[in-house]
């Protein structure tokens, strides 16, 4: 099946743990997103890659960080996780070219105890 | 900068009706609008995607409008069943490239059987 696919779906933690979440997109995309869902189920735009090189790096706390090991993979990695980072995170793709719209992946719900 | 907003919130209609969805943008000068499903705990599902230069799409018993001159859309649900209940979501794209999806707030549809 061509998609975004993200692991794992379900991620509990404690407080000050370092977690990562992986996305894989077999669409052959050239650009990745990570967004982030919060308990109002407001989606906002956290990083973007192309090709892998960062485009896009919105007002995230320097804990985040995406690593893009090629175009079709983009991982994001939380060091010293708090409470507020509980929230769903989503993986996406795009083709930048008319008629192409975005691929998101199902999800990783996170939950920092 | 880019916002979207969409209302209302939340929707009950009862099965068999038509119903019409409504999402606006601040800045006009969008590259693509894209509407979405979410059910809940569940990832995002693309429905229909609006190149700037067309007026409308259709898939089955949805259509989405666009007139960007007002900054606004519609998705239109015909003969709507209880499978249709979901959030809704709107996404705007402002340029070509590799710019970011801006989200609406989305509307919790439910539709009664």
């Amino acid at each position: 099946d061509t998609a975004v696919s993200q692991t794992p779906k379900y991620l509990v933690t404690q407080m000050g743990n370092d977690k990562s979440i992986k996305c894989e997109q077999n669409l052959g995309h050239d650009t990745m997103y990570w967004y982030k869902q919060d308990s109002k189920k407001f989606l906002k735009i956290m990083f973007s890659y192309n090709n892998k090189e960062l485009i896009i790096n919105e007002t995230v706390p320097n804990r985040f960080s995406p690593k893009s090991p090629d175009k079709a993979h983009l991982n994001l990695h939380i060091n010293s996780l708090e409470l507020g980072d509980s929230a769903v995170y989503f993986c996406a793709s795009s083709q930048d070219m008319p008629g192409y719209g975005y691929t998101f992946g199902s999800g990783t719900r996170l939950t920092v105890v | 900068k880019q916002e979207v907003t969409q209302i209302p919130a939340a929707l009950s209609v009862p099965e068999g009706e038509n119903l019409v969805l409504n999402c606006s943008f601040t800045d006009s000068a969008i590259y693509n609008l894209q509407w979405f499903r979410q059910d809940p705990g569940k990832g995002l599902t693309s429905l229909l995607l609006i190149q700037s230069s067309q007026r409308e799409q259709t898939s089955g018993r949805l259509n989405a409008s666009l007139d960007k001159s007002s900054g606004r859309s519609t998705l239109y649900i015909a003969a709507s069943q209880p499978g249709d209940s979901a959030t809704y979501l709107c996404a705007v794209k402002s340029n070509f490239g590799n710019e970011k999806l801006t989200f609406g707030t989305g509307t919790r549809l439910t539709i009664i059987p």
